[in-house]
C-alpha cells in the first residue's frame, strides 16, 4: 500500500524557515517523480514544486522560485521542501504528492499524502 | 503559465441527478487533463486521468470527456459520497496548474 506521510508543519514567523518532509513506503521511490502542492485555508489547490525521480530536474510556480527548494534522498526514501523567506501568503496545508511516472509533465497525481499545515504569523 | 477556467464554481444538486463539471484551458493542452475529488477535511483523490481514463477503484458513474477546448468531468446518478469539490489540472506544461475547483452541494 503506497503510504505517503509529511511532517514539518507548524507555526512560523514571517521572514523564518521551515523544512517539510514527506516519508514515502509501498512503492519504487526512485523511480518517480514527486510534487508538493498546496492549499490555503478555505481555498483551491497550487501547485508548487516537483521533482524528476532521480532528482536530477526541478520545477517551481513563479511565487516561490529562490525561495523554496525541493529535494528528495531516494535512498531513504522521503522528499522534501526546503522554505525560506516565509510569508503569511504561504499559509497552507501542503500536500506531498506521486506522480505516475519519472517526470511530472504529462502526467498525473495518484497518490497524495494527508497534508500537513504551515502556519505563517507573527 | 496555463490558465484553467473552472465552472460552475459552486452548484446544487440531489442524489441521483446528473451533473457535469467544465474546465477550459487558456492554451491547447494536448489531452493532458485530469480530475481530483476532494472531501471535506481530506486530501484530494485522482479520479480521471488524461482527459477520460478511470482511475482504478473510481466508479464508473464518473467519467471524463473532451469536446472543442472545454473538457468534462460528468457524474450520473449522484451518490451522497459524491458531495465534495472537484478540481481539474494540466499536465501539458511543466508548470502545472489546477483550476478553482467546483463545490457540488446538496439540494
Amino acid at each position: 500500500e503506497v503510504q505517503l506521510v509529511e511532517s514539518g508543519g507548524g507555526l512560523v514567523q514571517p521572514g523564518g524557515s521551515l523544512r517539510l518532509s514527506c516519508a514515502a513506503s509501498g512503492f519504487t521511490f526512485s523511480s518517480y517523480a514527486m510534487n508538493w502542492v498546496r492549499q490555503a485555508p478555505g481555498k483551491g489547490l497550487e501547485w508548487v514544486s516537483a521533482i524528476s525521480s532521480s532528482g536530477g530536474s526541478t520545477s517551481y510556480t513563479d511565487s516561490v522560485k529562490g525561495r523554496f527548494t525541493i529535494s528528495r534522498d531516494n535512498s531513504k526514501h522521503t522528499l522534501y521542501l526546503q522554505m525560506n523567506s516565509l510569508s503569511a501568503e504561504d499559509t497552507a496545508v501542503y500536500y506531498c504528492t506521486k506522480s505516475y511516472s519519472t517526470g511530472w509533465a504529462y502526467n498525473w497525481f495518484d497518490f497524495w499524502g494527508q497534508g500537513t499545515l504551515v502556519t505563517v504569523s507573527s | 503559465d496555463i490558465q484553467m477556467t473552472q465552472s460552475p464554481s459552486s452548484l446544487s444538486a440531489s442524489v441521483g441527478d446528473r451533473v457535469t463539471i467544465t474546465c477550459r484551458p487558456s492554451q491547447s493542452i494536448s489531452g493532458y487533463l485530469n480530475w481530483y475529488q476532494q472531501r471535506p477535511g481530506k486530501a484530494p483523490k485522482l479520479l480521471i486521468y488524461a482527459t477520460s481514463n478511470l482511475q482504478s477503484g473510481v466508479p464508473s458513474r464518473f467519467s471524463g470527456s473532451a469536446s472543442g477546448t472545454d473538457f468534462t468531468l460528468t457524474i450520473t446518478s449522484l451518490q451522497p459520497e459524491d458531495f465534495a469539490t472537484y478540481f481539474c489540472q494540466q499536465s501539458y506544461s511543466s508548470l502545472l496548474t489546477f483550476g478553482g475547483g467546483t463545490k457540488v452541494e446538496i439540494k
